[in-house]
């Protein structure tokens, strides 16, 4: 595709219930990854796929947090039994390599607990 | 913890003028810094990037500052026009690479005519 694409862009959901945000890389691009940014905060780092590497998953805030890869495209960030706290846009961005700073970014999908 | 600190949340400019945006960092291992642009509702945009052994970078309009000593970055761009409006965020990241940046909270910046 043209760009990083995001979905949901938006997600209304219930504290408790579990959501599951998409994210579909540029073609082509071997390194992907999460960040969320709180109102008033900058892109927190979530977790970094590279290749066939094992993630970097430092940065996931629970375990009620996890992200998969497959296939080396396509990524999916779940969260369990929500809370108010999570209620952020989650930023997907990927990259030719882990060694370039120029990360692209989808628009992001914004989840919302109630 | 906030490492990467942007203390200016925003910033007016008349057109034509020059813009500077700051950025200061406290973790002594950041080596590579970046800057991204973020316009609403859409994902941040890379503008220019900086290595430490580098003090200086520019590409075109923009221009990259980097004082080591002082931890301190700044973003120039000139001259500055209204579609630079936007949220600007300083980013950094240790051993040279890309792969877990660390991001100030932005700047806002608002080009007027």
């Amino acid at each position: 595709g043209a760009g990083v694409s995001q979905s949901p862009s938006n997600k209304v959901t219930e504290k408790g219930k579990d959501v599951e945000l998409r994210c579909d890389p540029i073609s082509g691009h071997t390194a992907l990854y999460w960040y969320r940014q709180s109102l008033g905060q900058g892109l927190e780092f979530l977790i970094y796929f590279q290749g066939n590497s094992a993630p970097d998953k430092s940065g996931l805030p629970s375990d009620r947090f996890s992200a998969e890869r497959t296939g080396g495209s396509v990524s999916t960030l779940t969260i369990q039994r929500t809370q108010q706290e999570d209620s952020a846009v989650y930023l997907c961005a990927s990259s030719l390599s882990w060694r370039t700073g120029e990360l692209f970014f989808g628009e992001g999908s914004r989840l919302t607990v109630l | 913890d906030q490492q990467v600190k942007q203390n200016s949340p925003s910033l007016s400019v008349q057109e034509g003028r020059i813009s500077i945006l700051n950025c200061d960092y406290t973790n002594s291992m950041f080596d590579y810094f970046l800057w991204y642009k973020k316009y609403p509702a859409e994902g941040p945009t890379f503008l220019i990037s900086i290595s430490s052994i580098k003090d200086k970078n520019e590409d075109g309009r923009f221009t990259v500052f980097l004082n080591k000593s002082a931890k301190h970055l700044s973003l120039h761009i000139v001259p500055s026009q209204p579609g630079d409006s936007a949220v600007y965020f300083c980013a950094a990241s240790a051993g040279g690479t890309a792969s877990k940046l660390t991001f100030g909270t932005g700047t806002r910046l608002q080009v007027t005519l």
